[in-house]
Order: structure tokens, then C-alpha cells, then sequence
């Protein structure tokens, strides 16, 4: 089945700096590579996801890379604030697009 | 408004006493899921549901048994908790397949088992 690695679990940046997690893969089928955001107390949120008929997308701030070659996938966040600081996790589709399997998060602080 | 709801938000509960977390979907989506969240080991399924009548196991489904009798709910039931179950939980649904698009999540339960 599918396995999602995601590193580092825990990074510090200091406001306005760039932050860029990474994570693999192991199922070549993947094809949907979602990223979800979980801020203190509060649920997992949608913030960015990238289809593998393309291999970069842009949202403001954050922009998600895939090389599927590699199996890999990164989150990008530019100019980072305050608000930015949260559990960060990637996800990958597997079981035949049944469902996600996530990875383990990050933990992103933003020092101001 | 459009949302996943669970209910309780917390629990408490003995080892061995049945519970049961409710999950409710205003949004038609065709499939559901229950996951749990411990440190370190991000989200892992539980039990997903294509639809209804249509359930089956996801990565950590010992212990747990779920039902999808209506399109909108997707209770999770614990028949013998133990305290290894305790975690935070949490609901989710999706407009169909459930690797394909967006997941909206329920608020989460913590659950405490002693």
C-alpha cells in the first residue's frame, strides 16, 4: 500500500522568511497530492493540492512542487507570517484512489 | 452552512463501556471516513465508506466498527474501549471517491479511555 514520508517534523522560520517541507511517496499510481493545514485545537483544512498532470502550482504565499519521477512532492511558503505557524501534512491518494494516506505532519513555527 | 459535525467533542469513558461518536454530513457527499490523530503519526484511517451500505477497513481498524445506513451519517462505534484508543478523532467527507477530492473534516473528538 501506500506510505507518505514527511520531513522535517518540526521547523522554525523567522517571519518573512521562506519554510519547505518535503515528502515521498511510494505508490506510482498516486495521482492527487493534497496539502492540509491543522492550526491549534482546530480541525485539518484544505490549503493547496496538485494533480499529477502538472508538476507546479501557485496560491499567493504557497505553491506545492511533484516530481513523480522522484516521488516527491514539496510545499513551498514564501514571506511567512505569524499565522502561518501550524501542523502541516501532506497526503497522497492510494488503494486505487480509495483513499488518503497522510504523512506524519510538520510542525511550522513562524518567530517573530 | 456547510459542514462535517461530530458529537461529543470530549469523552471520557471507562475501559470495556460501549460508545458510539456521531458524525453528520450536510453536503450530499457520497464518501466518509474516520481517522485518528496521535503525536508523531499524523492521521491514520480508520474506516471509510463509498456510500451507502459500503464500508470497509482502512489502515487501523481493530477495535473500531462503524455503519452507513443514511448518506449523511457515518457513526464510529468503539463496542469495548481500551485505553490504547485514546486519541483524537476526527470525521471527514468527500464529494465521491474519497483519493480524489478535497476532505472536509468534523471538529474532532477527544476521546479519553481509563
Amino acid at each position: 500500500g501506500e506510505n507518505v514520508e514527511q520531513h522535517p517534523s518540526t521547523l522554525s522560520v523567522q517571519e518573512g522568511d521562506s519554510a519547505v517541507i518535503k515528502c515521498t511517496y511510494s505508490d506510482s499510481a498516486s495521482n492527487y497530492f493534497p496539502w492540509y493545514k491543522q492550526e491549534l485545537g482546530k480541525r485539518p483544512q484544505l490549503i493547496i493540492d496538485i494533480r499529477s498532470n502538472v508538476g507546479e502550482k501557485k496560491d499567493q504565499r504557497i505553491a506545492v512542487t511533484l516530481n513523480k519521477t522522484a516521488k516527491h512532492f514539496s510545499l513551498h511558503i514564501t514571506e511567512t507570517q505569524p499565522e502561518d505557524s501550524a501542523v502541516y501534512f501532506c497526503a497522497a491518494n492510494g488503494n486505487y484512489g480509495q483513499n488518503f494516506v497522510f504523512g506524519p505532519g510538520t510542525r511550522l513555527s513562524v518567530l517573530p | 452552512e456547510a459542514q462535517v459535525t461530530q458529537n461529543p467533542r470530549y469523552l471520557i469513558t471507562v475501559t470495556g463501556k460501549k460508545l458510539t461518536v456521531t458524525c453528520s454530513q450536510n453536503m450530499n457527499h457520497e464518501y466518509m471516513s474516520w481517522y485518528r490523530q496521535d503525536p508523531g503519526l499524523g492521521l491514520r484511517q480508520i474506516y471509510y465508506s463509498m456510500n451507502v451500505e459500503v464500508t470497509d477497513k482502512g489502515d487501523v481498524p481493530e477495535g473500531y466498527k462503524v455503519s452507513r445506513k443514511e448518506k449523511r451519517n457515518f457513526p464510529l462505534i468503539l463496542e469495548s474501549p481500551s485505553p490504547n484508543q485514546t486519541s483524537l478523532y476526527f470525521c471527514a467527507s468527500s464529494l465521491r471517491s474519497g483519493g480524489n477530492t478535497e476532505a472536509f473534516f468534523g471538529q474532532g473528538t477527544r476521546l479519553t479511555v481509563v
